[in-house]
């Protein structure tokens, strides 16, 4: 199984929601990341974790909340958005082997989310 | 109208021809390379990677140079197929900081 999967494909809230996006690997990786891709633009670093620790943050404001339950598995929490929020979610995974930083990336199909 | 910044390069080629996407990096200290393809709807699928020891390496149609004198990346795509129409993504990294991505080039292939 070389996938990473993500659910749900689309996603559409109000500003005052909130809900979850989900992320799973069983290719035995130890890290796992959250990125944001807007229209056009190349995909933008937000969360890290490396051994079920989240290791980085990119400065992301506060409703988006990460959360890795276990090795397999990442959520990012989503409250109180704005419609600049809008944009594609896409969660990957890494050996971990480099801690995340000189390795090949796996990227799950994203989550297409619209905030109202 | 369209708003600054909302345009991709675009390189277009005709099917059957040979393609080749250029990446300029800044970083001189980066010493992994990537290239990922990007299809509509779709998460960025990695195409071939390359360290800095090392200046060309080749895949199934797929063929990454990499001259660290001009800090320049190219992907070359032998006999370019409709199902080559993409976003490509060229990445730099190196030990303790994460990959960094291009603004990426946006392949069409005519039949």
């Amino acid at each position: 199984d070389t996938e990473v999967t993500q659910t749900p494909k689309h996603l559409v809230m109000g500003m005052t929601n909130k809900k979850s996006l989900k992320c799973e690997q069983h290719m035995g990786h130890r890290a796992m990341y959250w990125y944001k891709q807007k229209a056009k633009k190349p995909p933008e670093l937000m969360f890290v974790y490396s051994y079920e620790k989240l290791s980085i943050n990119e400065s992301v404001p506060s409703r988006f909340s990460p959360e890795c339950p276990n090795s397999s598995l990442l959520n990012l929490h989503l409250h109180a958005l704005q419609p600049e929020d809008s944009a594609l979610y896409l969660c990957a995974s890494s050996q971990g082997d480099r801690r995340g930083t000189n390795e090949k990336l796996f990227f799950g199909s994203g989550t297409q989310l619209s905030v109202l | 109208g369209e708003s600054v910044g909302l345009h991709l390069p675009t390189l277009s080629v005709q099917e059957g021809d040979n393609s080749i996407i250029n990446c300029a990096y800044s970083n001189s200290a980066s010493d992994y390379f990537i290239w990922y393809k990007q299809e509509s709807g779709k998460g960025p699928q990695f195409i071939i990677d390359i360290r800095s020891n090392m200046d060309k390496r080749q895949g199934q149609r797929v063929t990454v140079l990499l001259n660290k004198t001009v800090k320049h990346l190219s992907l070359q795509i032998a006999a370019t197929q409709p199902g080559d129409s993409a976003v490509y993504f060229c990445a730099e990294g190196n030990a303790g900081n994460m990959l960094t991505f291009g603004g990426g080039t946006r392949l069409m292939v005519k039949p």
